[in-house]
């Protein structure tokens, strides 16, 4: 059972491009956790989605972040017109139920992707 | 202006010996607990988890104590190793959230 796959593993951008990230969950799950990490820091919570919904975003920006998870393919983590500040590594993690509320479920994460924006 | 980010804790042990790790979080209403280990260009990677009904669990060489008093997570792993060498990090969850919250992270260097 592979686990959690994101790509690409390094992306370069330039100011203004637009950078498209890619996570597909392990095999079962349906829930789906996008994450950032500076360096030397925590993870910090962005966006919570099942299926064809967001359950959570109240940790993504309001402006050029945008997240999906269609009933078909991989969630997709999409930073439009980025900046230098958007220089981090964004880890997608997977669940079989939901993490939180009365039901408790490991999160498992991909190996992530490095943004680098010039 | 520039921002001078949070230097990383750092923790070395000799190998052989026993490590702690501690962790401090605020809010009263988590309720569950994980620490995670990252190796350098990895994901993190599920150690062990703690419910707020207890106060201790163990596992193969680490064991999670839980002072809900002080608001106080430890991790303490047995006979570190090399492989042990990475950064931990603890992970808060409250009942009513759908995200988990990290710490900072602990760097633990093991010296052979």
């Amino acid at each position: 059972n592979a686990g959690v796959m994101q790509n690409p593993r390094h992306l370069v951008r330039r100011r203004g491009q637009e950078a498209r990230l890619r996570c597909s969950p392990m095999k079962g799950h349906s829930h789906v956790y996008w994450y950032r990490q500076l360096p030397e820091e925590g993870l910090k919570f962005m966006v919570y989605l099942q299926k064809e919904n967001i359950i959570d975003e109240s940790g993504m920006p309001k402006e050029r972040f945008s997240a999906e998870f269609p009933k078909e393919g991989p969630s997709i983590l999409r930073i439009q017109q980025v900046v230098r500040g958007d220089s981090a590594a964004y880890f997608c993690a997977s669940s079989i139920f939901a993490s939180g509320g009365a039901t408790y479920n490991e999160q498992f994460f991909g190996p992530g992707t490095r943004l680098t924006v010039l | 202006g520039e921002s001078v980010g949070l230097h990383l804790p750092t923790l070395s042990v000799q190998e052989g010996d026993n490590s702690i790790i501690n962790c401090a979080y605020s809010n009263s209403a988590s309720d569950y607990f994980i620490w995670y280990k990252q190796e350098s260009g990895k994901g993190p990677q599920f150690i062990i988890d703690i419910r707020s009904n207890m106060d201790k669990r163990q596992g193969q060489r680490v064991t999670v104590l839980l002072n809900k008093t002080v608001k106080h997570l430890s991790l303490q792993i047995a006979a570190t190793q090399p492989g042990d060498s990475a950064v931990y990090f603890c992970a808060e969850n409250d009942e009513a959230g759908n995200q988990f919250y990290f710490g900072t992270g602990t760097s633990l260097t093991v010296i052979p």
